[in-house]
């Protein structure tokens, strides 16, 4: 079965500095990985999708992530923080191989971003 | 295209009540998903439409819940004799096929007294 974990349920970084969000996943082979984000009262949205083409992703608003198979990993990164980043983040499997394309969630992470 | 529209926005209800939610779909999109967010998790899939037909529920959706996607459009989402333990956000989420980026409506918050 396929299932992702997000290492840190919250992640405090100041305004300007580095964010890393990490994600590991559990897969019997090759699975779609995406990045979700949060904002109080308002829907996901993604940030950013892999679907086994380049393994470094780049998402929306700075975000990238790096699809690594011999870590298992899918660590969500952004040079730089703003406030506006402040939110709930999930890390989210799919399996390529099962007609509904459901999403399976991690349990997520809270950003907060110090000014 | 105004995204996937999802109503109401809130609701409060006694034990035991039947509620019921809506979900608008992004005009087009065939497939339709509803998903269930508890307070410090992720969402977690209940169950998926293509087009009118639903195709599978998770073990998650007793059978005191039921949902339905008439002529394909907005589908909704009912929970009878509801309990203290259905107190979620209710997702919904619509695609184009199911290979592309499902969208996401900003849910439906119930709280069951």
């Amino acid at each position: 079965a396929q299932s992702v974990t997000q290492l840190d349920s919250h992640v405090s970084v100041s305004e300007g500095t580095p964010v890393l969000l990490r994600c590991n996943y559990s897969s019997s082979y090759s699975p779609s990985l995406f990045w979700y984000v949060q904002h109080p009262n308002k829907g996901l949205q993604l940030l950013l999708k892999y679907t086994s083409a380049a393994t470094l992703v780049k998402g929306i608003n700075g975000f990238e992530a790096e699809f690594k198979k011999s870590e298992t990993s899918f660590h969500l990164t952004k040079p730089s923080a703003h406030m506006s980043d402040a939110a709930e983040y999930f890390c989210v499997v799919s399996d390529p191989m099962d007609s509904s394309y459901k999403l399976i969630f991690g349990s997520g992470t809270r950003l907060l971003v110090r000014p | 295209d105004t995204g996937v529209s999802q109503d109401p926005r809130h609701k409060i209800t006694k034990r035991g009540q039947n509620v019921t939610f809506r979900c608008d779909p992004i005009s087009e999109h065939n497939r339709l998903y509803w998903y269930r967010q508890t307070l410090g998790q992720g969402p977690e899939f209940l169950t998926y439409f293509q087009n009118e037909a639903q195709l599978e529920k998770s073990r998650l959706l007793s059978d005191r819940f039921s949902a339905e996607r008439p002529k394909g459009s907005f589908s909704t989402l009912e929970i009878q004799r509801t309990e203290q333990g259905d107190s979620a956000m209710y997702l919904c989420a619509s695609s184009l096929t199911g290979a592309d980026v499902g969208y996401f409506g900003a849910g439906t918050r119930l709280s069951v007294l």
